[in-house]
């Protein structure tokens, strides 16, 4: 079966760095996704790893290790804004996004 | 703006009724996709359809159908709702042609099944 966990909430200081980490197990493997979503609005994509590694994308990357099944998403530079849900989630052998329930992150000013 | 679009926003329901939520993308994709999202739950696929004229079920098919006769129009049906399917509900679409498929989602509808 297939099975992501991620932490339920995190809380956060405006300017500090936070790691958000997401643990997986599956029978198949074709990439990992972090998504962002606000309060009351939609998933919005963030980024994709489907090599071990760093991925960078300005103030947010993301890491993946496979032998692991562990990813994390960390964030730079925290602004406000950044408060929203972070969803991890994996394709399976079939393609489809089978996704984590999300961490909470609130910044405090 | 391109992009998907779904109706309505928000319906409340009373049990029984047959409703279904319409979802409408422009971007020429070939998947589209229904979710629902609950809290302390992850979003959990409905059914999906990977291109025109084809359908699947995803992992809580039951309760729900959907149709797919065009590229852009992907609507899903509740027979008979029932209480426990009160949630978010979220159409997503994707271009469908490889591993690195990124998914676009709507803006979600908020059902309430009295």
């Amino acid at each position: 079966g297939q099975n992501i966990d991620q932490p339920t909430e995190m809380t956060a200081t405006e300017g500090a760095i936070v790691q958000i980490n997401c643990t997986y197990q599956t029978s198949g493997f074709n990439g990992l996704f972090w998504y962002q979503q606000h309060a009351g609005e939609a998933p919005t994509f963030l980024s994709y790893n489907v090599l071990d590694g760093l991925e960078e994308k300005g103030r947010f990357s993301s890491f993946l290790s496979r032998s692991k099944g562990y990813s994390y998403l960390l964030l730079k530079e925290l602004q406000m804004k950044d408060s929203a849900s972070y969803l991890c989630a994996l394709m399976d052998s079939n393609y489809q996004l089978i996704w984590g329930a999300g961490t909470k992150l609130i910044i405090k000013p | 703006i391109a992009g998907i679009t779904q109706a309505p926003t928000s319906q409340i329901l009373a049990a029984g009724r047959r409703m279904t939520l319409r979802c409408t993308q422009d971007m020429r994709h070939n998947a589209m996709y229904w979710y629902r999202q609950d809290l302390g739950l992850g979003l959990r696929l409905i059914h999906y359809s990977n291109t025109a004229g084809t359908t699947g079920k995803g992992e809580v098919p039951d309760g729900y159908s959907v149709s797919r006769a065009n590229t852009d129009d992907f609507p899903l049906t509740l027979a008979s709702a029932v209480p426990s399917q009160t949630s978010v509900y979220f159409c997503a679409s994707s271009q469908g042609d490889s591993s690195t498929d990124t998914q676009y989602f709507g803006p979600g509808t908020r059902l309430t099944v009295l």
